[in-house]
């Protein structure tokens, strides 16, 4: 059974860099889509992007100049890094890994998920 | 892209069935079958339940079924059980290679 944990600090300073990683067990990386989902307290879930087959990756336009995803396939991670942060980035993050044969659009199995907070 | 619209709030009572609607547009939710439902409970990750506008995930109790009529899809939970009180959020596709999701309905087991 596959499962996803996140990791990184919980606190970050307006205008850093957010970095995230996700540790994957019982399945390879280098298959499948495996995408970044935030959701700010009390708010419905926002996709961030993917990545799949280790390099090939795709972006929301919303956040498309902010979010880069990449993949360490030694390790069997991926991770996330969000520059620019503002208060608006405050979000329990998720990653997330498709459900079968869905190319992405589907997300089948999640993390435990990570609240980080942006604030200085 | 805006968010998918949901109602805020549902409710019904044990044994009941319950509707939950989602309303997006002509580059969403009417162009492509690639709706998927998410349980959430307080404090947990959302849980797929429903994929492709009527696909149940294996494991999925046959009481949550989906459907879809233009640009509105829904979710509709019959027999309705205390368990089933969650946050429940719909998510399409739409196109370009973007996701976007709702804004979550509260269902209240009355």
């Amino acid at each position: 059974q596959v499962q996803l944990h996140e990791s990184g600090p919980g606190l970050v300073k307006p205008s850093e860099t957010l970095s995230l990683t996700c540790t994957v067990s019982g399945g390879y990386i280098s298959t499948y889509y495996w995408s970044w989902v935030r959701q700010p307290p009390g708010k419905g879930p926002e996709w961030l992007g993917y990545i799949y087959s280790s390099v090939n990756t795709n972006y929301n336009p919303s956040l498309k100049s902010r979010v880069t995803i990449s993949v360490d396939t030694s390790k069997n991670q991926f991770s996330l890094k969000l520059t620019s942060v503002t208060a608006a980035d405050t979000a329990v993050y998720y990653c997330t890994r498709d459900a079968e044969h869905t190319h992405g659009r589907v997300f089948g199995y999640w993390g435990q998920g990570t609240l980080v907070a942006v604030s200085s | 892209q805006s968010a998918l619209t949901q109602p805020p709030s549902a409710s019904g009572s044990p044994g009941q069935s319950v509707t939950i609607s989602c309303t997006g547009t002509s580059s969403d939710v009417g162009a492509y079958n690639s709706v998927s439902w998410y349980q959430q409970h307080p404090g947990k990750a959302p849980k797929l339940i429903i994929y492709e506008v009527t696909r149940r995930r294996p494991g999925v109790p046959d009481r949550f079924s989906g459907s879809k009529s233009g640009y509105t899809a829904s979710l509709t939970v019959s027999g309705l059980q205390a368990e089933d009180e969650a946050d429940y959020y719909c998510c399409s596709y739409a196109g370009s290679n973007n996701v976007i999701f709702g804004g979550g309905t509260r269902l209240t087991v009355l």
